[in-house]
């Protein structure tokens, strides 16, 4: 199975900063790609496919980039509903596999 | 509205047995492939499952191949999740989500817009 491993696992941050995060492949994925964020006690959301498209409705806040192994989703001005989990996960082949999570705090 | 509402979850010992639902209403069901998703409390999400419309390709984690089958009914707008020879380290909440494709730049891709709720598997003496 592919393995995706994020980092930082967590970070503090203040509203208004760029926030930055990045995912790594253990082989080449193209760009199958999505993230999801997670709030507690809640079912995920979808922000981003195919590596950099923006799901409906998400605020283009959110960015995505990257290609083979490398991946980031950038958070432009972090705003205080986006104080959350965040999770890469890769739809390149089966079985899909998740990164463990980036958990944004507040400073 | 689209909705997805899992239920059948609970305490089961070491070695038992469980079925999860899922029932899908504000959509045709049998036009989408369906997965299950789990959390370990505290822990991060794994994805557990998948399946064809029509049943003909299902695709399953390592660790729960053998053990875990996935199923539907698309009449009853409903999908499964058969867990035999259940471990401590089943224990988490089980997600049920819709798989979108999407058709970009050439390629299609999945992504899961729609969740369900979750239901909790306790797997304990």
């Amino acid at each position: 199975a592919i393995q995706m491993t994020q980092s930082p696992s967590s970070l503090s941050a203040s509203v208004g900063d760029r926030v930055t995060i990045t995912c790594r492949a253990s082989e080449g994925i193209r760009n199958e790609l999505g993230w999801y964020q997670q709030k507690p006690g809640r079912a995920p959301k979808v922000l981003i496919y195919a590596a950099s498209s923006l799901q409906s409705g998400v605020p283009s806040r959110f960015s995505g980039s990257g290609s083979g192994t490398d991946f980031t989703l950038t958070i432009s001005s972090l705003q205080p509903e986006d104080f959350a989990t965040y999770y890469c996960l890769q739809d390149y082949n089966y079985p899909r596999t998740f990164g463990q999570g980036t958990r944004v705090e507040i400073k | 509205e689209v909705q997805l509402v899992e239920s059948g979850g609970g305490l089961v010992q070491p070695g038992g047995s469980l079925r999860l639902s899922c029932v899908a209403s504000g959509f045709t069901f049998s036009h989408y492939w369906m997965t299950w998703v789990r959390q370990a409390p505290g822990k991060g999400l794994e994805w557990v499952a998948n399946i064809k419309q029509d049943e003909s390709q299902k695709f399953y984690m390592d660790s729960v191949k053998g053990r875990f089958t996935i199923s539907r009914d698309n009449a009853k707008q409903s999908l499964y999740l058969q867990m035999n020879s259940l471990r401590a380290d089943d224990t988490a909440v089980y997600y049920c989500a819709r798989d979108e494709t999407y058709y970009h730049s050439g390629a299609y891709y999945d992504a899961f817009v729609y969740w369900g709720q979750g239901a909790l598997v306790t797997v304990s003496s």
